[in-house]
């Protein structure tokens, strides 16, 4: 199984700030990487998907790099709205699924 | 707009049957594939099955032996059933629009808790 390790697993920023959250796979899995946000209360949302893409109607601060095993998804400038958990999600071994344990971007 | 809805039983006892229904409006769920996942706090986000509209499915090795994932096109439904619950199945269970790499539309989630 592959697994995903995040880091930090807490990110203690202000609004306005740069956030910069990584997702380490313990084998390469090319570009099949996926970012999600999930805000409690609420179901994970779509951000980006094959390691840079952004989703439908997700906002250009939101951008994801990365291949192999290394991978990050930066939020340019902190909106209020961004301060939630973010799960990264691989699924080159198909049809295994795997998730990283989150990381929280709280407000500092 | 496509929207997922999730309902169950919200409270089942150990060893019981969990039945869950996902209904899909605003698109068909003729030739998309689609996933159920559950969270719980202990082991985060877990993928369960998934199942294409040919009736083609797929499970979790971890859960194989008690899962059923169905769909029935004529109400644009599908369904989950996990057999022998116990405390370890208490999550909030997720159906999910499977994109193959990556799930792209989700249900707001319904909370199933297991306690004698």
């Amino acid at each position: 199984e592959i697994v995903l390790t995040q880091s930090p697993a807490t990110l203690s920023l202000s609004p306005g700030e740069r956030a910069t959250l990584s997702c380490r796979a313990s084998h390469r899995i090319g570009s099949y990487l996926a970012w999600y946000q999930q805000k409690p209360g609420q179901a994970p949302r779509l951000l980006i998907y094959e390691a840079s893409n952004r989703a439908t109607g997700i906002p250009a601060r939101f951008s994801g790099s990365g291949s192999g095993t290394d991978f990050t998804l930066t939020i340019s400038r902190l909106e209020p709205e961004d301060f939630a958990v973010y799960y990264c999600q691989q699924r080159s071994d198909w049809p295994s699924v795997t998730f990283g344990g989150g990381t929280k971007v709280e407000v500092k | 707009q496509v929207q997922l809805q999730e309902s169950g039983p919200g409270l089942l006892k150990p060893s019981e049957t969990l039945s869950l229904t996902c209904s899909v409006s605003g698109a068909s769920i003729s030739n998309y594939y689609w996933s159920w996942i559950r969270q719980s706090p202990g082991k985060g986000l877990e993928w369960i099955a998934y199942i294409y509209s040919s009736g083609t499915t797929n499970y979790n090795p971890s859960l194989k032996s008690r899962v059923t994932i169905s769909m029935d096109t004529s109400k644009n439904q599908l369904s989950l059933k996990l057999s022998s619950v116990t405390a370890a199945d208490t999550a909030v269970y997720y159906c999910t629009r499977d994109r193959s790499l990556y799930f792209d539309l989700w249900g707001r989630g319904t909370l199933v808790t297991v306690s004698s």
